[in-house]
C-alpha cells in the first residue's frame, strides 16, 4: 500500500530552527519532494532527494532516510515570511506521486 | 510570477451550471496535470497530459471533462458539480515526462471552486 504521513501544523519562533518530519510507506520509491505553499498561492518546489543524506540549500535543507522510509525539512533562522504550509510527496515505483496532507507552520515573532 | 497562469481565481456556480477553468503555460513544458485541493487533505491528481496527450485519469466523475489543445493550454470543464466538489483546483506543468524521476512540478495559484 501507499501511505505518508506529515504533522498538521507546527508553530515556531522568528529566527529559531524548525523540524518538519515526513514518513511513509511504500515499497516502490523514486525519490521525496517538499514544496511550499503560502495562503493563496501556487504550491513552489523546495528540494528533492533520492539518496540518502542531508542537501542544503540556504536556510533550507532537507534530509532522506530510505531505509527508515523518512524525512524531514529543516528551516533555520525563521522568518516570518516563511509562515506557509510545507507539502511532502513520494514517487512510487510508477512514477505516481502521493502526496501528504501538508504541515501548516505558523512563525510567531 | 509562477509562469503558470490559472483563471479565473475564483469562480461561484450552481449545480446546473456549466462553467471552464483555464491554464496557461509559457515555459516550453510539455506535460500538464490538474489536481484537487481541499483543506487538509493531501492533493489529488485528477488529469495528465503528456504532449497533449492524456496520459493519466484517475478515476474522475465524468462531470470534470479536461481539453488539451496544444502543448501550452489546459482546459477543465465543469457541468452539473455537486457542493462536495468544492475545493481549489490546481494546474501543473512540467518539462520532464510523468514516468522520470526528478519530475518538478510548477504550479498555478489555482481557482477556487465554490459550488452552491
Amino acid at each position: 500500500g501507499q501511505n505518508i504521513d506529515q504533522p498538521t501544523e507546527m508553530t515556531a519562533t522568528e529566527g529559531a530552527i524548525v523540524q518538519i518530519n515526513c514518513t511513509y510507506q511504500t515499497s516502490g520509491f523514486n525519490g521525496l519532494f517538499w514544496y511550499q505553499q503560502h495562503a493563496g498561492e501556487a504550491p513552489t518546489f523546495l528540494s528533492y532527494n533520492v539518496l540518502d543524506g542531508l542537501e542544503e540549500k540556504g536556510r533550507f535543507s532537507s534530509f532522506l532516510s530510505r531505509s527508515k522510509g523518512y524525512s524531514y525539512l529543516l528551516l533555520k533562522e525563521l522568518q516570518m515570511k516563511d509562515s506557509a504550509s510545507y507539502l511532502c510527496a513520494y514517487m512510487d515505483s510508477n512514477y505516481q506521486l502521493i502526496w501528504g496532507a501538508g504541515t501548516k507552520l505558523i512563525i510567531k515573532p | 510570477e509562477t509562469g503558470v497562469t490559472q483563471t479565473p481565481r475564483h469562480l461561484v456556480m450552481g449545480m446546473t451550471n456549466k462553467k471552464s477553468l483555464k491554464c496557461e503555460q509559457h515555459l516550453g513544458h510539455n506535460a500538464m496535470y490538474w489536481y484537487k485541493q481541499s483543506a487538509k487533505k493531501p492533493l489529488e491528481l485528477m488529469f495528465v497530459y503528456n504532449f497533449k496527450e492524456q496520459t493519466e485519469n484517475n478515476s474522475v466523475p465524468s462531470r470534470f471533462s479536461p481539453e488539451c489543445p496544444n502543448s501550452s493550454h489546459l482546459f477543465l470543464h465543469l457541468h452539473t458539480l455537486q457542493p462536495e466538489d468544492s475545493a481549489l483546483y490546481l494546474c501543473a506543468s512540467s518539462e520532464g515526462t510523468p514516468d522520470s524521476g526528478a519530475n518538478v512540478l510548477t504550479f498555478g495559484a489555482g481557482s477556487r471552486l465554490t459550488v452552491l
